[in-house]
Protein backbone atom coordinates (compact mmCIF):
# COMPACT_ATOMS: atom_id res chain seq x y z
CA UNK A 1 0.00 0.00 0.00
CA UNK A 2 1.18 3.43 -0.37
CA UNK A 3 1.15 4.15 3.41
CA UNK A 4 2.06 2.37 6.97
CA UNK A 5 -1.42 0.41 8.00
CA UNK A 6 -1.88 -0.64 11.31
CA UNK A 7 -4.56 -3.17 12.57
CA UNK A 8 -7.18 -2.90 14.28
CA UNK A 9 -7.70 0.65 14.38
CA UNK A 10 -9.13 0.21 17.73
CA UNK A 11 -8.89 -2.40 20.05
CA UNK A 12 -11.07 -2.80 23.67
CA UNK A 13 -9.50 -5.88 25.88
CA UNK A 14 -10.02 -6.72 29.34
CA UNK A 15 -7.37 -6.71 32.05
CA UNK A 16 -5.00 -9.57 32.20
CA UNK A 17 -5.62 -10.41 28.26
CA UNK A 18 -3.14 -10.81 25.72
CA UNK A 19 -3.35 -8.19 22.73
CA UNK A 20 -1.25 -8.12 19.51
CA UNK A 21 -1.14 -5.18 17.27
CA UNK A 22 -0.34 -5.84 13.77
CA UNK A 23 1.89 -2.99 11.35
CA UNK A 24 2.33 -3.00 7.73
CA UNK A 25 5.25 -0.66 6.47
CA UNK A 26 5.57 1.01 3.07
CA UNK A 27 6.77 -1.66 0.88
CA UNK A 28 10.59 -1.36 0.62
CA UNK A 29 11.15 -0.06 4.15
CA UNK A 30 13.67 -1.28 6.04
CA UNK A 31 13.72 0.51 8.89
CA UNK A 32 10.29 -0.03 11.73
CA UNK A 33 9.46 1.93 15.13
CA UNK A 34 6.57 1.60 17.47
CA UNK A 35 5.71 4.42 19.41
CA UNK A 36 3.06 4.83 22.21
CA UNK A 37 1.12 8.07 23.12
CA UNK A 38 -0.66 8.53 26.09
CA UNK A 39 -3.50 11.28 25.38
CA UNK A 40 -2.44 14.67 25.75
CA UNK A 41 1.42 13.53 25.20
CA UNK A 42 3.34 13.68 22.52
CA UNK A 43 4.81 10.08 20.66
CA UNK A 44 7.07 7.58 23.35
CA UNK A 45 9.41 5.35 21.59
CA UNK A 46 9.38 1.95 22.32
CA UNK A 47 11.22 -0.46 19.42
CA UNK A 48 13.32 -0.12 16.56
CA UNK A 49 13.96 -2.73 13.85
CA UNK A 50 16.56 -2.71 11.29
CA UNK A 51 15.51 -6.02 8.97
CA UNK A 52 14.13 -8.87 11.33
CA UNK A 53 16.26 -7.44 14.22
CA UNK A 54 15.71 -5.50 16.62
CA UNK A 55 18.43 -2.36 16.78
CA UNK A 56 17.14 -1.07 19.91
CA UNK A 57 14.51 -2.01 22.13
CA UNK A 58 15.29 0.47 24.89
CA UNK A 59 12.06 1.91 25.17
CA UNK A 60 9.91 -1.02 26.16
CA UNK A 61 8.31 -0.61 29.49
CA UNK A 62 8.88 -3.83 30.58
CA UNK A 63 8.96 -7.64 29.42
CA UNK A 64 5.34 -8.03 29.34
CA UNK A 65 6.08 -6.23 26.13
CA UNK A 66 7.34 -7.82 23.00
CA UNK A 67 7.95 -6.92 19.22
CA UNK A 68 8.63 -9.12 16.34
CA UNK A 69 9.26 -8.90 12.57
CA UNK A 70 9.84 -12.36 11.68
CA UNK A 71 10.28 -11.53 8.04
CA UNK A 72 11.73 -7.95 7.73
CA UNK A 73 8.31 -6.55 6.62
CA UNK A 74 5.09 -6.90 8.74
CA UNK A 75 5.56 -6.24 12.47
CA UNK A 76 3.67 -7.47 15.96
CA UNK A 77 3.57 -5.78 18.75
CA UNK A 78 2.72 -8.42 21.76
CA UNK A 79 1.39 -6.86 25.27
CA UNK A 80 0.51 -9.96 27.69
CA UNK A 81 -1.52 -9.68 31.18
CA UNK A 82 -3.01 -6.38 30.10
CA UNK A 83 -2.77 -3.34 32.32
CA UNK A 84 -4.99 -0.61 32.61
CA UNK A 85 -1.69 1.73 32.46
CA UNK A 86 -1.04 0.10 28.96
CA UNK A 87 -4.06 2.11 27.19
CA UNK A 88 -2.63 4.18 24.79
CA UNK A 89 -2.31 5.04 20.70
CA UNK A 90 0.06 2.72 19.61
CA UNK A 91 1.76 4.18 16.63
CA UNK A 92 4.09 2.12 13.91
CA UNK A 93 6.34 4.17 11.35
CA UNK A 94 8.52 3.24 8.84
CA UNK A 95 11.60 4.68 6.87
CA UNK A 96 13.59 3.30 3.72
CA UNK A 97 17.05 4.58 5.48
CA UNK A 98 16.85 3.84 9.56
CA UNK A 99 19.59 7.03 9.68
CA UNK A 100 18.43 9.18 7.30
CA UNK A 101 17.97 12.65 6.88
CA UNK A 102 15.45 13.08 4.43
CA UNK A 103 11.92 13.03 5.00
CA UNK A 104 12.18 11.41 8.12
CA UNK A 105 9.09 8.45 9.17
CA UNK A 106 5.97 7.90 7.81
CA UNK A 107 3.66 7.40 10.64
CA UNK A 108 0.71 4.97 10.20
CA UNK A 109 -2.73 6.23 11.84
CA UNK A 110 -1.91 3.96 15.05
CA UNK A 111 -4.50 1.32 16.87
CA UNK A 112 -6.33 2.63 19.84
CA UNK A 113 -6.06 0.26 22.75
CA UNK A 114 -8.21 0.58 25.66
CA UNK A 115 -7.52 -2.09 28.50
CA UNK A 116 -10.65 -2.11 30.98
CA UNK B 1 13.88 13.74 27.10
CA UNK B 2 12.82 15.98 24.70
CA UNK B 3 15.72 18.87 23.80
CA UNK B 4 13.14 21.23 22.50
CA UNK B 5 10.82 23.85 24.31
CA UNK B 6 7.48 25.15 22.57
CA UNK B 7 4.50 27.16 23.61
CA UNK B 8 1.72 24.75 24.67
CA UNK B 9 -0.58 26.20 23.08
CA UNK B 10 -1.33 29.05 20.07
CA UNK B 11 -4.20 30.83 18.01
CA UNK B 12 -4.00 31.75 14.70
CA UNK B 13 -6.82 33.78 12.81
CA UNK B 14 -7.53 31.67 9.02
CA UNK B 15 -5.56 32.75 6.27
CA UNK B 16 -3.18 34.79 8.48
CA UNK B 17 0.27 33.14 8.69
CA UNK B 18 1.49 30.82 11.87
CA UNK B 19 4.55 31.52 13.34
CA UNK B 20 5.45 28.42 15.81
CA UNK B 21 9.01 29.20 17.60
CA UNK B 22 10.68 26.53 19.38
CA UNK B 23 13.82 26.69 21.41
CA UNK B 24 16.47 24.40 21.13
CA UNK B 25 19.58 26.12 23.15
CA UNK B 26 21.43 22.75 23.56
CA UNK B 27 21.53 21.46 20.27
CA UNK B 28 24.84 20.10 18.93
CA UNK B 29 26.36 20.77 15.01
CA UNK B 30 25.32 17.02 13.76
CA UNK B 31 22.04 17.74 14.44
CA UNK B 32 19.01 18.74 12.45
CA UNK B 33 15.87 20.60 13.29
CA UNK B 34 12.83 18.60 12.12
CA UNK B 35 8.95 19.97 12.35
CA UNK B 36 6.35 17.07 12.39
CA UNK B 37 2.64 17.58 13.09
CA UNK B 38 -0.43 15.53 14.27
CA UNK B 39 -3.60 16.15 13.75
CA UNK B 40 -6.50 14.32 15.78
CA UNK B 41 -6.64 10.99 15.66
CA UNK B 42 -4.21 10.23 13.33
CA UNK B 43 -0.38 9.99 13.03
CA UNK B 44 2.20 12.66 13.05
CA UNK B 45 3.39 14.06 9.51
CA UNK B 46 6.76 15.10 8.66
CA UNK B 47 6.39 18.90 7.49
CA UNK B 48 10.39 20.01 6.75
CA UNK B 49 13.79 19.43 8.40
CA UNK B 50 16.66 21.79 8.78
CA UNK B 51 20.32 21.72 9.75
CA UNK B 52 21.05 25.65 9.30
CA UNK B 53 20.22 27.09 6.25
CA UNK B 54 16.55 28.16 5.80
CA UNK B 55 14.19 25.17 4.15
CA UNK B 56 11.17 25.76 2.24
CA UNK B 57 8.49 23.44 0.75
CA UNK B 58 4.94 22.92 -0.45
CA UNK B 59 3.30 23.04 3.34
CA UNK B 60 5.91 25.40 5.29
CA UNK B 61 8.77 27.11 5.61
CA UNK B 62 11.51 26.47 8.47
CA UNK B 63 13.65 29.73 9.79
CA UNK B 64 16.84 29.05 12.11
CA UNK B 65 18.90 31.20 13.71
CA UNK B 66 22.26 31.52 13.09
CA UNK B 67 23.47 30.33 16.51
CA UNK B 68 21.15 27.01 15.59
CA UNK B 69 19.79 28.00 19.45
CA UNK B 70 16.32 28.56 17.71
CA UNK B 71 14.02 27.97 15.20
CA UNK B 72 10.47 29.16 13.57
CA UNK B 73 7.88 27.11 11.38
CA UNK B 74 5.49 29.23 9.61
CA UNK B 75 2.94 28.49 7.73
CA UNK B 76 2.21 31.27 5.09
CA UNK B 77 -1.50 30.85 5.24
CA UNK B 78 -3.49 28.88 7.76
CA UNK B 79 -6.52 27.05 6.78
CA UNK B 80 -9.07 25.46 9.45
CA UNK B 81 -7.39 21.79 8.09
CA UNK B 82 -3.98 23.15 9.70
CA UNK B 83 -5.35 23.26 13.27
CA UNK B 84 -2.98 20.26 15.01
CA UNK B 85 -0.26 19.53 17.61
CA UNK B 86 3.19 20.86 15.82
CA UNK B 87 6.14 19.15 17.54
CA UNK B 88 9.61 20.36 17.33
CA UNK B 89 12.63 17.58 17.30
CA UNK B 90 16.03 18.20 17.45
CA UNK B 91 17.55 14.48 15.94
CA UNK B 92 21.36 13.61 14.97
CA UNK B 93 22.52 11.13 12.25
CA UNK B 94 20.85 7.48 13.64
CA UNK B 95 19.13 8.97 16.26
CA UNK B 96 15.33 8.20 16.99
CA UNK B 97 12.83 10.72 16.99
CA UNK B 98 12.17 11.72 20.49
CA UNK B 99 8.61 13.52 20.50
CA UNK B 100 7.66 16.28 23.59
CA UNK B 101 4.25 17.54 24.23
CA UNK B 102 4.56 20.08 21.16
CA UNK B 103 2.27 23.20 20.51
CA UNK B 104 -1.52 22.98 19.72
CA UNK B 105 -1.75 25.02 16.84
CA UNK B 106 -6.06 26.63 16.60
CA UNK B 107 -6.73 28.04 13.48
CA UNK B 108 -9.83 30.46 14.19
CA UNK B 109 -12.21 31.51 11.24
Amino acid sequence: GAGVSQTPSNKVTEKGKYVELRCDPISGHTALYWYRQSLGQGPEFLIYFQGTGAADDSGLPNDRFFAVRPEGSVSTLKIQRTERGDSAVYLCASSFLPTATTDGYTFGSGTRLTVV
Amino acid sequence: DAKTTQPTSMDCAEGRAANLPCNHSTISGNEYVYWYRQIHSQGPQYIIHGLKNNETNEMASLIITEDRKSSTLILPHATLRDTAVYYCIVRDYGQNFVFGPGTRLSVLP
